[in-house]
C-alpha cells in the first residue's frame, strides 16, 4: 500500500463547475499537507500549504486536512480552463524542509 | 511564490556525455535544494536532498557516481548526469527550501534527452 493514494482520473468538468480533489494517506506523523499544480512540461506550482487540521481558502482554492480520517481535499470553485493541469498533493513529517510523499497525481481538464 | 530557476531546459546530448543542469533560487537562501525525476504521467521522484556545503543523500537506488550533485553555495545546486544513456533520459526537476521559505518551490524542469 503506497503511503499516499490520490484518483489519477482524468477528471474532465466544464467550466465554472466546483471540483474536489482528494488524497488519502496512511502516515499519522504526517502534519504538513501541500497541493501542487503541474502544467505539462513544467514544474510544479504550490497552491496551498496547510499544518494539521482545518480548513485554509485563498481565492478559487480551499484546502481541507482531516487528519482523524487521514484525508485531504482541495477545492476549485468557479472552475476555468487555465485550471486544467495535473494536481499533486504532497505531505511531510516535520516540515515541509523534510522529504515530501507525493500522491500519484489527478490530471483535471476544465472544459470551455 | 518564491523563484526558482533551472537551466537549460531542454538538452539532447549522445550517449556517454555529461550533462549539468544547474538549480538556482534567486530570491531567497536554500538551505535544502531537492532533485527528482518524472516519467510521463508519472509523479515525482526524489533522487537526492542536498544542504549547502554538505554531501547530497540519495535515495535507495539512485547511483551516487552516475549523478553527481553539488550544492556549494546557497543559491545554487548543480546535477551532473555523467556518461549518459538513453535510460537516463527523463524530466528532472529541482526544489528549493530555506529561509525565510518554509515549503519547498519548485523550478520549471529540466527535459533530458539522450541519443
Amino acid at each position: 500500500q503506497k503511503e499516499v493514494e490520490q484518483d489519477p482520473g482524468p477528471l474532465s468538468v466544464p467550466e465554472g463547475a466546483i471540483v474536489s480533489l482528494n488524497c488519502t494517506y496512511s502516515n499519522s506523523a504526517f502534519q504538513y499537507f501541500m497541493w501542487y499544480r503541474q502544467y505539462s512540461r513544467k514544474g510544479p506550482e504550490l497552491l496551498m500549504y496547510t499544518y494539521s487540521s482545518g480548513n485554509k481558502e485563498d481565492g478559487r482554492f480551499t484546502a481541507q486536512v482531516d487528519k482523524s480520517s487521514k484525508y485531504i481535499s482541495l477545492f476549485i470553485r468557479d472552475s476555468q480552463p487555465s485550471d486544467s493541469a495535473t494536481y499533486l498533493c504532497a505531505m511531510s513529517a516535520r516540515g515541509s524542509a523534510r522529504q515530501l510523499t507525493f500522491g500519484s497525481g489527478t490530471q483535471l481538464t476544465v472544459l470551455p | 511564490g518564491a523563484v526558482v530557476s533551472q537551466h537549460p531546459s531542454r538538452v539532447i546530448c549522445k550517449s556517454g556525455t555529461s550533462v549539468k543542469i544547474e538549480c538556482r533560487s534567486l530570491d531567497f537562501q536554500a538551505t535544502t535544494m531537492f532533485w527528482y525525476r518524472q516519467f510521463p504521467k508519472q509523479s515525482l521522484m526524489l533522487m537526492a536532498t542536498s544542504n549547502e556545503g554538505s554531501k547530497a543523500t540519495y535515495e535507495q537506488g539512485v547511483e551516487k557516481d552516475k549523478f553527481l550533485i553539488n550544492h556549494a553555495s546557497l543559491t545554487l545546486s548543480t546535477l551532473t548526469v555523467t556518461s549518459a544513456h538513453p535510460e537516463d533520459s527523463s524530466f528532472y526537476i529541482c526544489s528549493a527550501q530555506g529561509t525565510p521559505r518554509d515549503t519547498q518551490y519548485f523550478g520549471p524542469g529540466t527535459r533530458l534527452t539522450v541519443l
